[in-house]
């Protein structure tokens, strides 16, 4: 089982649409919950971290639920500049590299106009 | 101000020949890691640096992978007697943390692409 799972999608939204995303995580230890953006062939980078009270910014709210090892983002009003693959990432937090990051497959979202 | 840089940005190499990927981190960044991203996967940990000590190498798929970072700035990710498996992107990230993470940002560079034939 991997340790971070997402519906690979693809998620075709027309503009406007509110588009929600999950993601579990295996490992209980984990400490750190993140949502990454990867545009196309492009490197990933940081949409937003996820904390347990759940976090907004902008469009974009993300909610960590630890007991059910449960990750969502959720997109409002929709932009065609959404289109791109949402990683969830999650940090364990011990070890040799603390900070190494443990990636989903992605999920790829398209907004059609 | 300059972000993470590497070199080279594509690389075709012929089975069984080695390859040099560079990174260069955002200056003074102390924690410096690289990652393997396959075709439609997400990005999978291969190894941490602080400043030049390796503390995980623990993600590298095999003894021909080998990675660097002799003076704590620029890393160069080696792989011998490269196969067709080796075919991906290799990501390299930093962060001005000594942890690295629990939270804080790491900045990805744009990868190198390599394709083994």
């Amino acid at each position: 089982r991997k340790e971070v799972e997402q519906d690979p999608g693809p998620f075709n939204v027309p503009e406007g649409a509110t588009v929600a995303f999950n993601c579990t995580y295996s490992n209980s230890a984990s400490q750190s919950f993140f949502w990454y953006r990867q545009d196309c062939r492009k490197e990933p980078k940081l949409l937003m971290s996820v904390y347990s009270s759940g976090n907004e910014d902008g469009r974009f709210t993300a909610q960590l639920n630890r007991a059910s090892q449960y990750i969502s983002l959720l997109i409002r009003d929709s932009k065609l500049s959404d289109s791109a693959t949402y990683l969830c990432v999650v940090n364990i937090g011990y070890g040799g590299s603390q900070g190494n990051l443990i990636f989903g497959k992605g999920t790829k979202l398209s907004v059609k106009p | 101000g300059a972000g993470v840089s590497q070199s080279p940005r594509y690389k075709v190499a012929k089975r069984g020949q080695d390859v040099a990927l560079r990174c260069d981190p955002i200056s003074g960044h102390v924690s410096l890691f690289w990652y393997q991203q396959a075709l439609g996967q997400g990005p999978e940990f291969l190894t941490y640096f602080q400043n030049e000590a390796q503390l995980d190498k623990s993600g590298l798929p095999s003894d021909r992978f080998f990675a660097e970072r002799p003076e704590g700035s620029v890393s160069t990710l080696k792989i011998q007697r490269t196969q067709q498996e080796d075919s991906a992107v290799y990501l390299c990230a930093s962060s001005p943390w000594t942890s690295g993470g629990l939270g804080e940002t790491q900045y990805f560079g744009p990868g190198t692409r390599l394709l083994v034939l």
